[in-house]
């Protein structure tokens, strides 16, 4: 069976501190990708990956940065969190346009 | 630009009642299309699919029929249980390896 696992269920950081959000995923696929989701605004793209080293900038990649060091990794990276990044964050790994994206259980963040 | 636009929720249905979620995307080509759900404090599970046009996708009861002529991908159940209570997300892939998603509809079942 198909899996993406995100490090952590649940997270409470403070402003400014530096948040590291951890996904793996064992179906060997080229793609990977963060979102946020958020009430009422669905899910939003933040960056994505098509191949180890390799990332695009999705739609509100602001205050964010990601790494892909190895194909079954990818990190998201808040450098200096802040209290409007407060969220559900949704780690999915795919491998083809007409595949579909499978996603992990996500990662509800909160910033004090 | 591309974009996709869901029915405004939340749906509330009493059991063995009909649903129907509104989609209807705007795009350049032929894209592919998705219907996800999302169960209380879960991520999001594929629920069906459909690539091209008049394909009709069904799942656990759950169906949607792709239409070019009217660039919609409406979702339907004949009768819902109190399990189907989710979150539902149209999407489509229109063209790249991207996804773009609805804001979501939050539909309730009671018993």
């Amino acid at each position: 069976d198909v899996k993406v696992t995100q490090s952590s269920r649940y997270l409470v950081k403070r402003t400014g501190e530096k948040v590291f959000l951890e996904c793996v995923q064992d179906m060997d696929h080229e793609n990977m990708f963060w979102y946020r989701q958020d009430p009422g605004l669905g899910l939003r793209l933040i960056y994505f990956s098509y191949d180890v080293k390799m990332k695009e900038k999705g739609d509100i990649p602001e205050g964010y940065s990601v790494s892909r060091e190895k194909k079954e990794r990818f990190s998201l990276i808040l450098e200096s969190a802040s209290t409007n990044q407060t969220s559900m964050y949704l780690c999915a790994s795919g491998q083809e346009r007409s595949q579909p994206q499978h996603f992990g259980d996500g990662t509800r963040l909160s910033i004090l | 630009g591309d974009s996709v636009t869901q029915m405004e929720g939340p749906v509330t249905l009493s059991e063995e009642a009909f649903l129907t979620i509104n989609c209807t995307y705007t795009a350049t080509g032929y894209p592919s299309l998705f219907w996800y759900v999302q169960y209380p404090g879960e991520g999001l599970q594929l629920l069906l699919k459909a690539t091209k046009a008049d394909d009709k996708g069904s799942n656990k009861g759950f169906e949607a029929t792709y239409r070019k002529e009217t660039t919609s991908f409406h979702l339907e159940k004949g009768s819902v249980q109190v399990s189907d209570s989710a979150v539902y997300f149209c999407a489509f892939g229109p063209g790249d390896y991207k996804l773009s998603f609805g804001a979501g509809t939050t539909v309730t079942v009671r018993a």
